[in-house]
C-alpha cells in the first residue's frame, strides 16, 4: 500500500527561525512529490518535485527530493508569521495521476 | 494558475436529506477531476477519481451509493452526498487537471451536518 508520511506532525517556532519538514514514502509507481501550503481553505501549490537532489526554490523556501532514499524536505528560512499553516507533502502515481496526502505538518510561528 | 470553483463553499444540511457540491474548472478543460474529504486536523483523502464521461473510481472504504459523483463534462464535477448523516460533516475539496499536468484545488466546501 502506497505510504506517504511527514515529520514532525507539529512545530511551533520564533520568527526568524529557520525549519526543515520532513516527508518520506513507500509507493509504486512514483511519479513527482508535491509540496502545498494549506491555511484556512484548499491546499496552494508550491513545488512539485520529480528528479533527485535538484533544489526548487522560491523566495524564503526550498525543496529538494532523494528518490534513493526516498525522502524529500521543505526548508522555511527567516519564517515569519505568515508561514504559520499546515504542509502537505503528496506523492502524484504515474499510473493513475492521482495524489496521495501526507498527514501534513502544521508549523505555528511565533512574533 | 488555472481556477476551480466550488460551490457552495458551506452548507449546513438536516440528517437524511442529500447536498450536491459542484466543482467546476473555469479556464480550462479538465480530463480528470477528484474528490477529497478532509476531517479537522487530518489530512486530505482521496475519495474517488471522476473522468470526464465515465464512472468515477472510488477509493477502498468509500461508498459509491453514498457518494454520487457525475463528470458531465470537461467543466463539471458534482459529489452529492446521499442521505447526510453527522459523520459526513467534513471538509470536501475538488481538484482537477488537464492530462498529468498540475493539480488545481478548488476552495472546499464544508459540510455540516444537524
Amino acid at each position: 500500500e502506497d505510504k506517504v508520511v511527514q515529520s514532525p506532525l507539529s512545530l511551533v517556532v520564533h520568527e526568524g527561525d529557520t525549519v526543515t519538514l520532513n516527508c518520506s514514502y513507500e509507493v509504486t509507481n512514483f511519479r513527482s512529490l508535491l509540496w502545498y501550503k494549506q491555511e484556512k481553505k484548499a491546499p496552494t501549490f508550491l513545488f512539485m518535485l520529480t528528479s533527485s537532489g535538484i533544489e526548487k526554490k522560491s523566495g524564503r523556501l526550498s525543496s529538494i527530493l532523494d528518490k534513493k532514499e526516498l525522502f524529500s524536505i521543505l526548508n522555511i528560512t527567516a519564517t515569519q508569521t505568515g508561514d504559520s499553516a499546515v504542509y502537505l507533502c503528496a506523492f502524484a502515481s504515474s499510473n493513475t495521476g492521482k495524489l496521495i496526502f501526507g498527514q501534513g505538518t502544521t508549523l505555528q510561528v511565533k512574533p | 494558475g488555472a481556477v476551480v470553483s466550488q460551490h457552495p463553499s458551506w452548507v449546513i444540511c438536516k440528517s437524511g436529506t442529500s447536498v450536491k457540491i459542484e466543482c467546476r474548472s473555469l479556464d480550462f478543460q479538465a480530463t480528470t477531476m477528484f474528490w477529497y474529504r478532509q476531517f479537522p486536523k487530518q489530512s486530505l483523502m482521496l475519495m474517488a477519481t471522476s473522468n470526464e464521461g465515465s464512472k468515477a473510481t472510488y477509493e477502498q472504504g468509500v461508498e459509491k451509493d453514498k457518494f454520487l459523483i457525475n463528470h458531465a463534462s470537461l467543466t463539471l464535477s458534482t459529489l452529492t452526498v446521499t442521505s447526510a448523516h453527522p459523520e459526513d460533516s467534513s471538509f470536501y475539496i475538488c481538484s482537477a487537471r488537464v492530462g498529468y499536468g498540475e493539480l488545481f484545488f478548488g476552495e472546499g466546501s464544508r459540510l455540516t451536518v444537524l
